[in-house]
């Protein structure tokens, strides 16, 4: 499969839980990674492979997968959580690489 | 600590070639990496053009495949993108990225990006 779908917007309120998912054949192979991009600046990779998050990612998020999805998870919402989410990942043929729609995230 | 910078012309005319290109500074662009180019339309999604591996193996998105080119200078620890034939359509942010190679590990990332150029392609 060549594709990978994301919810376009989902809403939280401010200190509660959200679950932003992925869906796509070829996670059932590789792992997803979870970018945050906010108005005028770069994608910031917040979680990859199984849970693992870079230094300087607040520990309120958190990734999982099971069979063809993933989900990015943050739990306590904050205000600056507010932003476009991008999951990422190969193809099943490996030699190309896949991004999921988006996701906008509103902090309510 | 290693940085990419993103530099080439922010005006392209319609039907040229869009050419952009990555530095990278703090480090060797000769590890076992993948250095890729990712656009961003504007008020749209992240979309992979390619990506370029330390030992010139290249990979390139289906739908763009004919008319991009990614190559590496290695005496100027610099990539490169060529897009030809561009139309409007082609107007976006173009964001160079660092991915750990996962042939292994099977996760695939992008540690490291460029703050991005704005090329817009209009006449």
């Amino acid at each position: 499969s060549s594709e990978l779908t994301q919810d376009p917007s989902v809403s939280v309120a401010l200190g509660r839980t959200v679950r932003i998912t992925c869906q796509g054949d070829s996670l059932r192979k590789y792992y997803a990674s979870w970018y945050l991009q906010k108005p005028g600046q770069a994608p910031i990779l917040v979680i990859y492979g199984k849970n693992n998050r870079p230094s300087g990612i607040p520990d309120r998020f958190s990734g999982s997968s099971s069979g063809n999805t993933a989900s990015l998870t943050i739990t306590g919402a904050q205000a600056e959580d507010e932003a476009d989410y991008y999951c990422n990942s190969r193809d099943n043929s490996g030699n190309h690489r896949l991004f999921g729609g988006g996701t906008k995230l509103t902090v309510l | 600590q290693v940085k990419l910078q993103e530099s080439g012309p922010g005006l392209v005319k319609p039907s040229g070639t869009l050419s952009l290109t990555c530095s990278v500074s703090g480090g060797s662009i000769s590890k076992s990496v993948w250095w890729n180019w990712v656009r961003q339309p504007p008020g749209k999604g992240l979309e992979w053009l390619g990506e370029i591996a330390h030992n010139g193996r290249t990979n390139y998105n289906p739908s763009l495949q004919s008319r991009v080119t990614i190559s590496v200078d290695k005496s100027k620890n610099q990539f490169s993108l060529k897009l030809a034939s561009v139309t409007a359509a082609d107007t976006a942010m173009y964001y160079c990225a660092r991915a750990p190679d996962a042939t292994v590990t099977l996760i695939p990332f992008f540690d490291l990006w460029g703050q991005g150029i704005l090329v817009t392609v209009s006449s």
